[in-house]
This record gives C-alpha cells, sequence and structure tokens, in this order.
C-alpha cells in the first residue's frame, strides 16, 4: 500500500522555470526521501528529510516538511533539460517497518 | 565501485518457467531489497533482508522467493512464472533501514 502520494502526477514547464512536487503521506513518520528516476533507470537517491527538520537543501533542490499537515514538497529551481525525469518521494513511519514509495510525478522540461 | 548491479538486463520466459535474478552490491550494506515498478503503481517492496542469512516478505511476495546466503547477494527466484509478474525489477540495498537506498539498473522480464 502506497503512504506517500505525489501531486501532480505529471508536470511540464519550460527550461528556467521552477518545478514544484508535492507528497501527502498518512502516519507518522521517522524520515521522508525523494527520488529521481530517469527513463528506462534505477532510482536515485535526492535528499532525506528527517521528521525533527522543516527544510534542506541541496544544490537546485529544496525539500520542505510539514509533518503537522503530513506533507512535503520539493522545488527544482532554474529548471533544465536534463531534470526531465520521475520524481518519487518514500517515507519511512515511525513503525520502521519499510520504505513506501508513492506514484511519483513525471516532470517534463522544455528547452 | 561498482554499487549495486543485476543479472539479468532483460529475459523473456514463458508462463510456468523458472528463473533467478541476482542482485549484488559491494558497499557492504545490512539492508537488501527486491521491488517491482510497473506503469502507473509505483515500486512495490517484494521482499527485503536485513542481514545475511535473514529475509521478510514485503508488499507483494506471493509467488517469489529469495535468498541471502551472502552478504553481498539477493537472490530473487520466480518458481512458476506467470504473466502477471511481467514487470521492471529493482534491487537496492542501504546500510541502514533508516538511510539512504541505492539502486540497481533493473532487470526486465517479460512473461509471455
Amino acid at each position: 500500500s502506497q503512504q506517500g502520494e505525489e501531486d501532480p502526477q505529471a508536470l511540464s514547464i519550460q527550461e528556467g522555470e521552477n518545478a514544484t512536487m508535492n507528497c501527502s503521506y498518512k502516519t507518522s513518520i521517522n524520515n521522508l526521501q525523494w527520488y529521481r528516476q530517469n527513463s528506462g533507470r534505477g532510482l536515485v537517491h535526492l535528499i532525506l528529510i528527517r521528521s525533527n527538520e522543516r527544510e534542506k537543501h541541496s544544490g537546485r533542490l529544496r525539500v520542505t516538511l510539514d509533518t503537522s499537515k503530513k506533507s512535503s514538497s520539493l522545488l527544482i529551481t532554474a529548471s533544465r533539460a536534463a531534470d526531465t525525469a520521475s520524481y518519487f518521494c518514500a517515507t519511512l513511519n515511525s513503525g520502521n517497518t519499510p520504505l513506501v514509495f508513492g506514484k511519483g510525478t513525471r516532470l517534463s522540461v522544455i528547452a | 565501485n561498482a554499487g549495486v548491479t543485476q543479472t539479468p538486463k532483460f529475459r523473456v520466459l514463458k508462463t510456468g518457467q523458472s528463473m533467478t535474478l541476482l542482485c549484488a552490491q559491494d558497499m557492504n550494506h545490512e539492508y537488501m531489497y527486491w521491488y517491482r515498478q510497473d506503469p502507473g503503481m509505483g515500486l512495490r517492496l517484494i521482499h527485503y533482508s536485513v542481514g545475511e542469512g535473514t529475509t521478510a516478505k514485503g508488499e507483494v511476495p506471493d509467488g517469489y522467493n529469495v535468498s541471502r546466503l551472502k552478504k553481498q547477494n539477493f537472490l530473487l527466484g520466480l518458481e512458476s512464472a506467470a504473466p502477471s509478474q511481467t514487470s521492471v525489477y529493482f534491487c537496492a540495498s542501504s546500510y541502514a533501514e533508516r538511510e539512504t537506498q541505492y539502486f540497481g539498473p533493473g532487470t526486465r522480464l517479460l512473461v509471455l
């Protein structure tokens, strides 16, 4: 059963614009992770944010976490064509059952 | 470091045939995982292992078996393949349960 649900399912933007993807979940979490998957490839880890953190940055990526709303967002600034991929959030709940992945957001960045 | 590797990359099976998918990691990780990815379904956990000699069921374990005889290897077996097992299979590993997972490139399986 999926814990995290990404929104939107698909997003198409112009190069240079910012892209925002959201993830909502249902139960208390230990941490939330974002992954990227290029077409035909395995997933690559982007950022891990713990339940006691509110915001993390990595290069052009910014992740926020609002545990009161049970939601997270991933912002990609100044997007590039190479950012075209699917983005998944994954949650590790407080019961320490294995990581649960959402269905992903497909991002298309048009040059 | 090769990271996580998967063998084979692509396979076609007939219904009822058996096969084993091999996952290997060279990062000395304790935890290893097998997922399947189907269109519109995201990743679903099949089985996982928290250390050499251990295995546990995930969300969709039926029709699959696994073994972790060596720390660096995690095998996924299909005893009698069914068309519903047509999917892309990913292996992953992590140092600890709460930490980042590292994924292999995937195995595409088509069951006719």
